[in-house]
């Protein structure tokens, strides 16, 4: 699995656009970009995935540099509620095609200042 | 629209004694794995069922631990003769079959803790 590299914490204002930097220099080629996110004393919850191209849904959007060897996060108005530990996560399928499971790292923690 | 349900929520148990946690995933997802997730990290992987077939027990820390998936639905993770250290949250993730990267649906964990 390609190692990365994210910050341990990050702070950000409320209402305030965040971006969340995430390094993974060997990421393979069918590697997907995913995004995961922890809030206190909950599961992780899906955020957001992509391969090459920047993405963008209901929670955040995704850019992706164009060697793939970096990505961002982009929360682009924080609220409180998105207060959490981020986790990039490059993954892909297996051989077979049959699911693979994540390998998370230790994240970011976001705190968010009201 | 349930998500991925997990009990008990909290267990504590004492060192030696066997414990049973239980998964339910969504209905209809093919894929199921366990996590555990010990206090600071992230969680990391013990096993993996597709269906009813468990294809990946890699992650597993010892003989002691035994999951199953017997119709391919709901699961449960065992812990036999229970130590300190499988204190932790154990969690269950699943998704639809990864044709295209499905994301892994969690549930919010089962905290054990062995005194």
């Amino acid at each position: 699995d390609a190692k990365t590299t994210q910050p341990n914490s990050m702070e950000s204002n409320e209402e305030e656009p965040v971006h969340l930097p995430c390094n993974h220099s060997t990421i393979s080629g069918t590697d997907y970009i995913h995004w995961y996110r922890q809030l206190p004393s909950q599961g992780p919850e899906y955020v957001i995935h992509g391969l090459t191209s920047n993405v963008n849904n209901r929670m955040a959007s995704l850019a992706i540099a164009e060697d793939r060897k970096s990505s961002t996060l982009i929360l682009h108005r924080a609220t409180l509620r998105d207060a959490a530990v981020y986790y990039c996560i490059p993954h892909s399928l297996s051989s077979s095609g049959s699911a693979r499971q994540l390998t998370f790292g230790s994240g970011t923690q976001l705190t968010v200042l009201p | 629209g349930a998500g991925v349900s997990q009990s008990p929520r909290y267990k504590v148990a004492k060192r030696g004694q066997d414990v049973a946690l239980r998964c339910d995933p969504i209905s209809g997802h093919v894929s199921l794995f366990w996590y555990q997730q010990a206090l600071g990290q992230g969680p990391e992987f013990l096993t993996y069922f597709q269906n009813e077939a468990q294809l990946d027990k890699s992650g597993l820390p010892s003989d002691r631990f035994f999951a199953e998936r017997p119709e391919g639905s709901v699961s449960t993770l065992k812990i036999q003769r229970t130590q300190q250290e499988d204190s932790a949250v154990y969690l269950c993730a699943s998704s639809q079959v990864n044709l295209d990267n499905q994301p892994q649906h969690f549930g919010d964990g089962t905290r054990l803790s062995i005194l």
